[in-house]
């Protein structure tokens, strides 16, 4: 099956920095979605890309559909203390309806 | 408001006691999901949904079994759960967008413990 590589693994990070983090694949998508997770709750999506080279922002936030269609990146611009949490990469490839996860990155952000 | 709703949010249960997790939606979504997240493995799908009465497995749907008699449900069924299943589960619903697109929405997740 597919497989999706997201690193870091984790982050700590003071608040005011710019935070990067990445997930490819193996496989081409033709879907790239980044989610964000808090303690206790579900997933929320955060962005959504459709199109090889696609950059999106969304506040802080921005993420890009890499040319390849096997990469994605998300970046988080001037951190603040409630960026904490899981962020998770999920793509969905050609002519499929099912999602593959990434297995997260956890954002640490110290005052 | 636009939401997944699922109960109950924690169940601590016996290895055997056949047991329910429910799962609803008000946005009209054709597809219906239901996941699993374990620390290291992180979220993997177990079954899911394309429109009613439309059901397929996912990548870990050993033990689970799902129904989707209305649109807005889809209910998580263990007939005979196992300590293995104990776990964190989610559901989500999507709408389906052009070229077979999905934007998934999840639920806020419900503990299992299985003793």
């Amino acid at each position: 099956g597919q497989q999706l590589n997201q690193s870091p693994q984790s982050m700590f990070i003071q608040e005011g920095e710019d935070v990067s983090m990445n997930c490819t694949s193996s496989s081409i998508f033709n879907t790239w979605l980044w989610y964000k997770q808090d303690p206790g709750e579900g997933p929320v999506l955060l962005i959504a890309l459709y199109k090889a080279g696609e950059l999106t922002s969304n506040g802080r936030l921005t993420a890009q559909f890499g040319i390849t269609r096997k990469d994605s990146f998300l970046n988080i611009s001037a951190s603040i203390p409630s960026d904490v949490g899981i962020y998770f990469c999920a793509g969905q490839g050609p002519l499929s309806s099912r999602l593959t996860f990434g297995e997260g990155t956890q954002l640490t952000v110290n005052p | 408001e636009a939401q997944v709703t699922q109960n109950p949010r924690y169940l601590i249960t016996v290895t055997g006691k056949k047991l329910t997790v429910t799962c609803s939606q008000n946005m009209n979504h054709e597809y219906m999901s239901w996941y699993r997240q374990d620390p290291g493995l992180g979220l993997r799908q177990i079954y899911y949904s394309m429109n009613v009465e439309v059901t397929d497995k996912g990548d870990v749907p050993e033990g689970y079994k799902v129904s989707r008699k209305e649109k807005r449900n889809f209910p998580l069924i263990l007939e005979s759960p196992s300590p293995n299943q104990t776990s964190l589960y989610f559901c989500a619903s999507s709408l389906r967008l052009r070229d077979l697109r999905y934007e998934q929405y999840f639920g806020p997740g419900t503990r299992l413990t299985v003793t």
